[in-house]
């Protein structure tokens, strides 16, 4: 069965620090991966992917298929990077479908 | 253009009571889905359309119907309500079909079932 792991729900760093989200996945075949953000009171989105290789907002997010995660990362978080991340695997083939972790929140202290 | 869009965006309905949420987008996408936001659970999915006319659960179906007359709307129906179904619906969208491309969402509806 699918399975997206996020381990921590909460995760809370001061301005400045390094941020790492956590996400494990448990998938059949070769998944497509990607992260989307829900900043307060808005719409899911995307973003970033591995596809794409691209450093969106200052984070990246390194594919390990030993390991099968894709941790998401940020040398120096800032206030606006507060908010609800979401690990999604994308199933790679068929109808192509997210399965979404659980999310962890990330509060950044100013 | 509007992206996708959704109505209402709060409703509060009584146990047993049907409603039908909108959703509706503009950019020709072929793929669209359903998902449900509780806290703690992240996002899971109700229903899917591959295209007009075409329909397919997801994880947690039960309790909800859907229908794809046209590409641009894709509502979802609550035929009884229960308490359960207390939650966060966000649509989405997606195109091209095949393929592991972003999903555009929209702003959600906050469904509360007393």
């Amino acid at each position: 069965a699918q399975r997206v792991t996020q381990p921590e729900k909460l995760l809370s760093v001061f301005k400045g620090a390094p941020v790492e989200l956590k996400c494990n996945y448990s998938y059949s075949g070769s998944p497509e991966l990607f992260w989307y953000v829900q900043y307060s009171r808005q719409r899911l989105q995307l973003l970033l992917r591995h596809i794409s290789r691209e450093s969106i907002k200052g984070f990246t997010a390194d594919l390990n298929k030993g390991e099968t995660s894709f941790h998401l990362k940020k040398p120096f978080a800032q206030e606006e990077d507060s908010a609800m991340y979401y690990c999604a695997p994308c199933s790679g083939a068929g109808s192509y479908q997210l399965t979404f972790g659980k999310g962890t929140k990330l509060s950044v202290i100013p | 253009n509007a992206g996708v869009t959704q109505t209402p965006k709060f409703q509060v309905l009584k146990t047993g009571q049907s409603m039908t949420l909108q959703c509706a987008q503009d950019m020709n996408h072929e793929y669209m889905s359903w998902y449900r936001q509780d806290p703690g659970m992240g996002l899971r999915l109700i229903h899917y359309s591959v295209g007009a006319g075409i329909t397919d659960q997801g994880e947690v179906p039960n309790g909800y119907n859907v229908s794809r007359s046209t590409t641009e709307d894709f509502p979802l129906r609550l035929l009884s309500a229960a308490p359960s179904q207390t939650s966060v619906y966000f649509c989405a969208s997606r195109r091209p079909l095949a393929g592991p491309y972003e999903q555009y969402f929209g702003p959600g509806t906050r469904l509360t079932v007393t």
